[in-house]
């Protein structure tokens, strides 16, 4: 069975810095889209960054410059590095894989779902 | 505030049909068939159950359906059933730059 966990969340003080995984099982990480998305306390879903099958990658604008997704094929492991934290950057963060796999194409929708990590960004 | 539009609410009885509309703009739900919905029960991460605008990922029930017209997306929910019960979501990929916006959710009450 495919499932996805996400680690390392907690408490961070503005300013600080946090590194999120992301741990794949059933699939390569290298071999499939993968996104985070989080979600603030009482607010909606919100689209973070995605790394493609090449390894590039892409933001949202209320992280480009202060979060860094990355991978590492060999631990089949994603990572969210956040620095530069802030208080609005409080969520539930998950990790999601663009699916279903298909014929190659991203299809910007998120078929599996981690349980998610809470980042609490408080003085 | 989120970039899609949704309704904060509807309900129905069980066996009833009930849709839920996501509204955007050209640049997101209107000018891409790459709009998706995901059903959330408390607790529980998201689950897709529509993607593309209208295909259903494997093991999803045929009770669900979506469709688009223009800048609104729709999902309907046909013979509901109690466990229908939980919050919905839309998104849409918005292209280069912005990449994907979510819909506010809707929460479904079945009565």
């Amino acid at each position: 069975e495919e499932h996805l966990v996400e680690t390392g969340g907690g408490l961070m003080q503005p300013g600080g810095s946090l590194r999120l995984s992301c741990a794949p099982s059933g699939f390569s990480v290298s071999n499939n889209y993968m996104n985070w998305v989080r979600q603030a306390p009482g607010k909606g879903l919100e689209w973070v960054s995605i790394i493609n099958r090449d390894g590039s990658t892409y933001y949202a604008d209320s992280v480009k410059g202060r979060f860094t997704f990355s991978r590492d094929n060999s631990r089949n492991t994603l990572y969210l590095q956040m620095n530069s934290l802030r208080a609005e950057d409080t969520a539930v963060y998950y990790c999601a894989r663009d699916g279903p796999p298909g014929l190659g194409e991203r299809r910007w929708a998120f078929d599996i779902w981690g349980p998610g990590t809470m980042v609490n960004v408080s003085s | 505030q989120s970039a899609l539009t949704q309704p904060a609410s509807v309900s129905g009885s069980p066996g009833q049909s009930i849709t839920i509309s996501c509204t955007g703009t050209s640049s997101d739900v209107g000018g891409y068939s790459l709009v998706s919905w995901y059903q959330r029960h408390p607790g529980k991460a998201p689950k897709l159950i529509i993607f593309e605008v209208i295909r259903r990922p494997s093991g999803v029930s045929n009770r669900f359906s979506g469709s688009k017209s223009g800048n609104t997306a729709s999902l309907t929910i046909s013979g509901l059933q109690a466990d229908d019960e939980a919050d919905y979501y839309c998104s849409s990929y918005a292209g280069s730059g912005t990449y994907v916006v979510f819909g506010g959710g809707t929460k479904l009450t079945v009565l």
